[in-house]
């Protein structure tokens, strides 16, 4: 069985400030994938990145960072100098590697508001 | 590009009706999931068709169907409502042509929200 845990339900910051939205999985397959999608308030879910188990490596992009560790099942997502827009859900996601990501297990979500 | 439509964006049932949603997915994406997220269970993998062939299921009761056509348009139907049926229905579409550097990169639509009274 996945599971995937994301432990804040909302956070709340000021704009300008960094953020880490915190994600752990688990899994029994030994390959799978992650991803992080964001929701905001018309609905549908944009999807953000997708990181490979095997492939450890952290990426940026632009504000976006994101940091795996495989040894502690973690994915988790900072935002740096948020900004109103940023406001929305984020939900973390995983997949086996079996269904090529066709069949994704999210987590909880996390509310993520950013004041002016 | 049209995106990903879903019809129709709201709608209101009674416990005991049946209920059919549309998805139109993105232009040459063969593959179209079915979400439902409610605030209790979160957002909860419906099932997946491909070429007008479930492929992945989720754990849902029987009372969840759905198809899909060669046009790649799906459809999904409740039948015999309940009131935890209650959700926003969320369909995703994705590029299969290159599966691995695609994998799990979902095009969703803005859903469907049912109440059920």
């Amino acid at each position: 069985a996945q599971k995937v845990t994301q432990a804040q339900t909302e956070i709340s910051v000021v704009e300008k400030e960094d953020v880490t939205l915190d994600c752990v999985y688990e899994t029994r397959d030994t390959t799978y994938y992650l991803f992080w999608y964001k929701q905001p308030p018309s609905g549908e879910l944009v999807f953000l990145i997708r990181r490979n188990s095997f492939d450890e490596q952290n990426e940026i992009s632009g504000r976006y960072s994101w940091n795996f560790q495989k040894s502690t099942s973690s994915f988790n997502f900072t935002i740096t100098a948020s900004q109103v827009v940023d406001s929305a859900v984020y939900f973390c996601a995983l997949s086996g590697f079996s269904n090529a990501g066709n069949m994704l297990t999210f987590g909880g979500g996390t509310r993520l508001m950013v004041k002016p | 590009k049209a995106g990903v439509t879903q019809t129709p964006r709201y709608l209101i049932k009674t416990r005991g009706q049946q209920v059919t949603l549309s998805c139109s997915p993105i232009s040459g994406h063969r593959s179209v999931s079915w979400y439902q997220q409610t605030p209790g269970q979160g957002l909860q993998f419906l099932f997946e068709y491909f070429s007008e062939t479930q492929r992945n299921k989720g754990n849902f009761p029987g009372r969840f169907s759905g198809r899909q056509f060669s046009n790649s348009r799906s459809e999904m139907n409740v039948s015999t409502l309940e009131l935890g049926d209650s959700a926003l229905y969320l369909c995703a579409s994705r590029n299969q042509q290159r599966t691995r550097s695609t994998a799990g990169e979902l095009f969703f639509g803005e859903g469907s929200r049912l109440t059920v009274l």
